[in-house]
């Protein structure tokens, strides 16, 4: 099975702070990753597919970049309405359809 | 609009059963393949089981294997969880996520409102 970690899994940081997460997959996944945000009590919402393809209606301030094993989701200035969970995702395979441990985004 | 709708969550006890239901809308949903994602109190989140929009491929995480069924009624627009031998560790909350093709591997991109399944004695 593909394994996928991300780091950090607490992140603490300020409104207009540049924020990155990494994602690893235990194998080649190519580009097929896909970036969520999840606030508490509420589903999770499609930001990135395709590694770095922004799902429409996302503010452009979410970017997500990377190939085969190695992946970031970029938050370039951090916004009130930022801190959340976030969770990477690979679908390169039935492995199953794996996700990331997920990144908590606090307020510093 | 797309719209899914989780239903049948509840109390059960160990060993017992449960089915869930999605009901899909805003899109056509036989054209989609669709999944079941959990999420347990406190922790990430993990796929459960899928569907391709035919019904012809099915697919279990090693966890449910054997205990859990998923299956579609196209023509009601509807996605089914059949759940039995439930443990305490499938306490989660279930969510049903829409693919973004018929068939092979794809992401979700858009979820629904989730339902509580209580696995207790």
């Amino acid at each position: 099975d593909i394994q996928m970690t991300q780091s950090p899994s607490t992140l603490s940081a300020s409104v207009g702070d540049r924020v990155t997460i990494t994602c690893r997959a235990s194998q080649s996944i190519n580009s097929w990753l896909a970036w969520y945000q999840q606030k508490p009590g509420k589903a999770p919402k499609l930001l990135i597919y395709k590694a770095s393809r922004l799902e429409s209606g996302v503010p452009s301030r979410f970017s997500g970049s990377g190939s085969g094993t190695e992946f970031t989701l970029t938050i370039s200035s951090l916004q009130p309405d930022d801190f959340a969970t976030y969770y990477c995702q690979q679908y390169n395979s039935y492995s199953p359809w794996a996700f990331g441990q997920g990144t908590k985004v606090e307020i510093k | 609009e797309v719209q899914l709708l989780e239903s049948g969550g509840g109390l059960v006890q160990p060993g017992g059963s449960l089915r869930l239901s999605c009901a899909g809308s805003g899109f056509t949903f036989s054209s989609y393949g669709m999944s079941w994602v959990r999420q347990a109190p406190g922790k990430g989140l993990e796929w459960v089981s899928g569907i391709s929009g035919s019904v012809d491929s099915t697919y279990y995480a090693d966890s449910v294997k054997g205990r859990f069924t998923i299956s579609r009624d196209n023509s009601k627009n509807t996605l089914y969880l059949q759940m039995n031998s439930l443990r305490d560790e499938d306490t989660a909350v279930y969510y049903c996520a829409k693919g973004v093709t018929g068939s092979g591997i794809y992401n979700f991109d858009h979820w629904g409102q989730g339902t509580l399944v209580t696995v207790s004695s």
